[in-house]
C-alpha cells in the first residue's frame, strides 16, 4: 500500500532533550516536506527536500534539522525542543515538487 | 516576508448552496496553487490544483479559478454536502533563492454544510 509512515504518533517529553520524529514514504517520490499546524496558523513548512542530499528551509526552520540520506526516509530533528515547538506535525511526499502531496497521519508532540 | 490571506475563517452554508473561498498572494512568481481539505482529525488531501498558465479548472462539483495580475485564486463548490464540511486551505509555491520549492498555506477556511 502506497503510504507515508511517521514515527511516533505522539510524544510528550521535557525542555532541551534531542528527539527525532521519522517520516518514511515507498512511493519513490524525490519530493519530501515537513509542516507544523497549530490552531489559527494553519500549516507552516519546516524543511523541504528536492531529492537525495538536496534540503532546503520552509517558512519555519528555526530549531529544526533534517537529513535526506535515502530518497525514502527524511527524518525531522529537534536538538533542544522547546515549549513553542509544542505541535502536530505533519511529513508529506510528492513525486516532484509541483505535484499532490501525500501527508504522513501526524505527529503530536508536547514539550513540558 | 511571503504571504498568502485566506478568506473568510469560517463559512457556514445550506446543503445544496455553493461556497467560495478566495486566497491572494504575494508573490508574483508564484506557479502552483493547490487547495487541501482536511476533515477533523484527518491529514489534509488535495482536492484540486492550478498551475500559473491555466487560469480555471473544474473537478465535478470543484472548481479553482486563478487571476494572476490580481494575485488571487479561489475555490468554488456547487450543490455543498454535509460531506463538504471540512477545513479548506490554500496554497501557493513560494520563491526562495531561485528555488520553488516552498509551499506557504492560508491559514484555513472551515465550510460547515447543513442539513
Amino acid at each position: 500500500e502506497a503510504q507515508v509512515t511517521q514515527n511516533p504518533r505522539y510524544l510528550i517529553t521535557v525542555t532541551g532533550k534531542k528527539l527525532t520524529v521519522t517520516c518514511s514514504q515507498n512511493m519513490n517520490h524525490e519530493y519530501m516536506s515537513w509542516y507544523r499546524q497549530d490552531p489559527g496558523l494553519g500549516l507552516r513548512q519546516i524543511y523541504y527536500s528536492m531529492n537525495v542530499e538536496v534540503t532546503d528551509k520552509g517558512d519555519v526552520p528555526e530549531g529544526y534539522k533534517v537529513s535526506r540520506k535515502e530518497k525514502r526516509n527524511f527524518p525531522l530533528i529537534l536538538e533542544s525542543p522547546s515549549p513553542n515547538q509544542t505541535s502536530l506535525y505533519f511529513c508529506a511526499s510528492s513525486l516532484f515538487q509541483h505535484n499532490e502531496q501525500f501527508f504522513g497521519p501526524g505527529t503530536r508532540l508536547t514539550v513540558l | 516576508g511571503e504571504n498568502v490571506e485566506q478568506h473568510p475563517s469560517t463559512l457556514s452554508v445550506q446543503e445544496g448552496d455553493s461556497a467560495v473561498i478566495k486566497c491572494t498572494y504575494s508573490d508574483s512568481a508564484s506557479n502552483y496553487f493547490p487547495w487541501y481539505k482536511q476533515e477533523l482529525g484527518k491529514r489534509p488531501q488535495l482536492i484540486i490544483d492550478i498551475r500559473s498558465n491555466v487560469g480555471e479548472k473544474k473537478d465535478q462539483r470543484i472548481a479553482v479559478t486563478l487571476n494572476k495580475t490580481a494575485k488571487h485564486f479561489s475555490l468554488h463548490i456547487t450543490e455543498t454536502q454535509p460531506e463538504d464540511s471540512a477545513v479548506y486551505f490554500c496554497a501557493a509555491s513560494i520563491r526562495y533563492g531561485g528555488s520553488q520549492g516552498n509551499l506557504i498555506f492560508g491559514k484555513g477556511t472551515k465550510l460547515s454544510v447543513k442539513p
